[in-house]
């Protein structure tokens, strides 16, 4: 079966320093991959998608940046926050061809 | 751009009332999904619908796809406590489009 991990399931950091959040997936593979923020009691806003290794789109402009070394690996970056960027991140992985999306434990990020 | 709407966007409920989300699209829609997020939890994938007036049941849940499949609705009977949490609609407008969120709708039980 197929499973979703993120890491650190939160993290509180000063503004101005550097962001690595990371998400893996497993039993599946060539998976499309989201990056997801949600700010407290709002909607899902898509950040960036990926449908294969090295091609990531981003859906916003702001200083955050993704990257897919692997095939199953998605990794979410800044190298500076700002307070604004403080929310819930959610990773999620669908199927090709099948649009079930289904979403990692997420990290919860205080930027201070 | 496609846009994807809920209403209302929070409902608070007595615990054993009914409970009704609408979902609506600016465009029609190839599929749509629904999810649950619980508080403090992540979405988590409910049901697909894909057919033109598709209705689908899972136990006191039930989800219809509109006859111009540009709008849905999640209808919840006899509501519980279990129930709370944000519900989303997504659609897509073809299989090789990305799907779109709806902003969710809130449910509050009052036990």
């Amino acid at each position: 079966s197929q499973t979703i991990h993120q890491w650190p399931a939160t993290l509180v950091q000063p503004v101005g320093s550097p962001l690595s959040l990371e998400c893996t997936v497993e039993g599946t593979s060539n998976p499309n991959l989201y990056w997801y923020r949600q700010a407290a009691g709002r909607g899902l806003q898509l950040l960036f998608y990926s449908v294969g290794i090295g091609q990531i789109s981003s859906e916003v402009p702001q200083n955050l940046s993704a990257s897919r070394p692997q095939d199953r690996q998605f990794i979410l970056s800044s190298k500076k926050l700002l307070l604004s960027d403080s929310g819930f991140y959610l990773c999620a992985w669908e199927a090709v061809g099948i649009s079930e999306q289904y979403f990692g434990p997420g990290t919860r990020l205080t930027v201070t | 751009g496609q846009q994807v709407m809920q209403i209302p966007q929070y409902q608070h409920v007595q615990e054993g009332e009914d409970f009704t989300t609408y979902c609506n699209s600016s465009t029609t829609l190839s599929n749509i999904q629904w999810y649950k997020q619980r508080p403090g939890g992540h979405p988590v994938f409910l049901i697909q619908l894909v057919k033109s007036g598709e209705v689908k049941k899972q136990k006191r849940l039930t989800f219809q796809f509109g006859e111009a499949k540009k709008n849905s609705s999640l209808h919840i009977t006899a509501t519980q406590t279990t129930d709370v949490g944000t519900y989303f609609c997504a659609g897509m407008k073809t299989s090789y489009d990305k799907v779109i969120f709806g902003p969710g709708t809130s449910l509050s039980v009052i036990p």
